[in-house]
Order: C-alpha cells, then sequence, then structure tokens
C-alpha cells in the first residue's frame, strides 16, 4: 500500500516567517513529487513539482527532496495570510502515473 | 490555455438515484483522472482514463463507473446514490508525459445526497 504521511496541523506561524511543511512516502520507487495548495471550498492548485533530490526554489516557495529519506518538504518565505490554506503532498511512481496524496497540512499565518 | 472544467458545480441528489457528472480537460492532455474527496478520507482516487480505456482504477464499488470520449473529455456516473457518496469530486488532467505526469485539478463537482 502506498501511503504519504503529512501532519495534519494545524501549523501556526506569524506573516513574515518561514512555514516549514513536511511530507514522507512509502514507495521506494516514486519518482514525481508536488505540492498542492487548497483553500476551502475550492479544488487543490499545483504550486511545485519536483524529480531530483536536493532543493528548488520558485519564488517564495522552495521544494526540497531526500529519495534516500523519502522526505519531501515545502518552504514558504516570507508567508503571508493569503498562504493559510491546506497543502497537500503528493508522490508519483512511473508505473501508474497516479500519485497518491497525502491528507493535508493545514496551514494558518496570521498578521 | 483554458483549464480544466467540470459540470455541474453543485448537486442535490436523493438515495437510490443516480448522478452523472462531466469533465473537459485541458486542451491536448489526453488522461483525465477522477478523485472524491471527504473531510474524513481526504483525496481518494476513483479511476482514470487515457485514449478512451481505463488505465487505473481505485478501490470503489462498481455503482461508481466512468467513460472518455474521443474529445478526452469524461464523465462520471455514480448509480444507487447512498449518503456517504456525498463528497467534493474532482476531475484532473494529464498530459502524461511519463516520468513528469502533472496533474491539473478542475473546480470539482459538490454532490450533497439527501
Amino acid at each position: 500500500q502506498k501511503e504519504v504521511e503529512q501532519n495534519s496541523g494545524p501549523l501556526s506561524v506569524p506573516e513574515g516567517a518561514i512555514a516549514s511543511l513536511n511530507c514522507t512516502y512509502s514507495d521506494r520507487v516514486s519518482q514525481s513529487f508536488f505540492w498542492y495548495r487548497q483553500y476551502s471550498g475550492k479544488s487543490p492548485e499545483l504550486i511545485m513539482s519536483i524529480y531530483s533530490n536536493g532543493d528548488k526554489e520558485d519564488g517564495r516557495f522552495t521544494a526540497q527532496l531526500n529519495k534516500a529519506s523519502q522526505y519531501v518538504s515545502l518552504l514558504i518565505r516570507d508567508s503571508q495570510p493569503s498562504d493559510s490554506a491546506t497543502y497537500l503532498c503528493a508522490a508519483a511512481s512511473g508505473g501508474s502515473y497516479i500519485p497518491t496524496f497525502g491528507r493535508g497540512t493545514s496551514l494558518i499565518v496570521h498578521p | 490555455k483554458a483549464g480544466v472544467t467540470q459540470t455541474p458545480r453543485y448537486l442535490i441528489k436523493t438515495r437510490g438515484q443516480q448522478v452523472t457528472l462531466s469533465c473537459s480537460p485541458i486542451s491536448g492532455h489526453r488522461s483525465v483522472s477522477w478523485y472524491q474527496q471527504t473531510p474524513g478520507q481526504g483525496l481518494q482516487f476513483l479511476f482514470e482514463y487515457f485514449s478512451e480505456t481505463q488505465r487505473n482504477k481505485g478501490n470503489f464499488p462498481g455503482r461508481f463507473s466512468g467513460r472518455q470520449f474521443s474529445n478526452s473529455r469524461s464523465e462520471m456516473n455514480v448509480s444507487t446514490l447512498e449518503l456517504g457518496d456525498s463528497a467534493l469530486y474532482l476531475c484532473a488532467s494529464s498530459s502524461a508525459n511519463r516520468g513528469q505526469e502533472t496533474q491539473y485539478f478542475g473546480p470539482g463537482t459538490r454532490l450533497l445526497v439527501l
């Protein structure tokens, strides 16, 4: 059974701080990893995808992948109240093409 | 490029009825996946269609079925609705380039079963 684990939170950070969201996955052959942001009542929106070990930066977002530890993280710098949402981590292997999603971490950025 | 569209956006049905949901993928995307999202279970994979064929299937009963048309548009059908089928149903399309599949979600159809 492929699993993606996330702390459900909520993770509360002050405005301007760095928010760190973490995710572990069980399927060692996973090759593609994604972070989605989901506002309450809305559908998931892709923020980042990462396929190789190391860091990938896009604006205020940095995704980090460590395949040896089966660990993915998302850092949000200069957090804003508009970043308050649930963040879903997903992992996919080349075989099925279908990502397995975690249950999500709720992030609250307070002014 | 237009995003994934889903119709209807909201639906109210009663137990025992059936429902059909529609999804139009991003132009050029041939893979369409369906998910059920509930507060208790999170995002659960229903099935995936690629070039009119069901390529992957999740662990849902046979009441849940789908199909894909030659233009990649997809429909999902739920027969004999149960109260527990109340959920947000999400469609996601992907270009399915091997090794870098990225799914883009539609706005979803919120189904309430009374």
